[in-house]
């Protein structure tokens, strides 16, 4: 069965520096990898995007090793407004082809 | 630039009964996707448009949920009759890029979160 893999929960302090890995072992060839972020109340915000190597924009970097069946999403000096879920979405092959794949979610929380 | 927006922002129905959600996409935007998270479970894909046609309906759990996107723009997620375990948060989604894959990036609306009784 075609799933992702991300852990539940994760605690840090502000000024840290968080890491958040995300396995995917059925991920497809051509497909990317992509980390969303989800405040309560609100629907998933694109973070960042990557295919393979390492990726950087203002927020966050991706980090995506050679095989590309996990990625880890690096988040500098946290802040408490960066308490939130984190989510990785994948394409991962299935019996019917490919299918658009959530991870379960990532809750961080940013303590003073 | 107005995002995606979905109506109602709640339901509360009775078991057996019919709601339609609705979801209007970026404003240019081919793709639109549904997805649904359950309490407790991942965030689950249900169905990918391109324009006004079905291009992955894979995820829908059964026939008692219909999507529809006439013309293109916005969309519907009706459920007839609903049952208890169609409670949960209905998240729309919509993209630009053609490739309707997990290469595009995805723009969120607020989600419906939907009780059935």
């Amino acid at each position: 069965l075609a799933k992702t893999t991300q852990p539940i929960s994760m605690d840090s302090y502000e000024g840290q520096e968080v890491n958040i890995t995300c396995s995917h072992n059925n991920i497809a060839t051509n497909d990317y990898i992509t980390w969303y972020q989800q405040f309560p109340s609100q629907g998933p915000r694109f973070i960042i995007q990557g295919y393979k190597t390492k990726v950087t924009n203002e927020v966050a970097s991706l980090f995506i090793p050679a095989d590309r069946k996990s990625s880890t999403l690096s988040l500098p000096r946290v802040s408490l407004s960066d308490t939130a879920v984190y989510y990785c979405l994948v394409g991962v092959f299935n019996q019917a082809g490919t299918a658009l794949i959530f991870g379960k979610g990532t809750t961080l929380s940013v303590s003073s | 630039e107005a995002g995606v927006t979905q109506f109602p922002s709640h339901s509360v129905i009775e078991k057996g009964q019919t709601v339609t959600l609705r979801c209007d996409p970026i404003s240019g935007h081919d793709n639109l996707y549904w997805y649904r998270r359950v309490m407790g479970k991942e965030i689950k894909f249900l169905l990918h448009f391109v324009k006004e046609s079905k291009q992955d309906e894979s995820g829908m759990p059964n026939n008692r949920f219909l999507a529809e996107r006439t013309g293109g723009t916005y969309s519907t997620l009706k459920v007839q009759p609903a049952e208890l375990e169609d409670s949960g948060v209905y998240f729309c989604a919509s993209s630009q890029d053609a490739a309707g894959t997990s290469t595009d990036t995805q723009y969120f609306g607020p989600g419906t979160r939907l009780t059935v009784l």
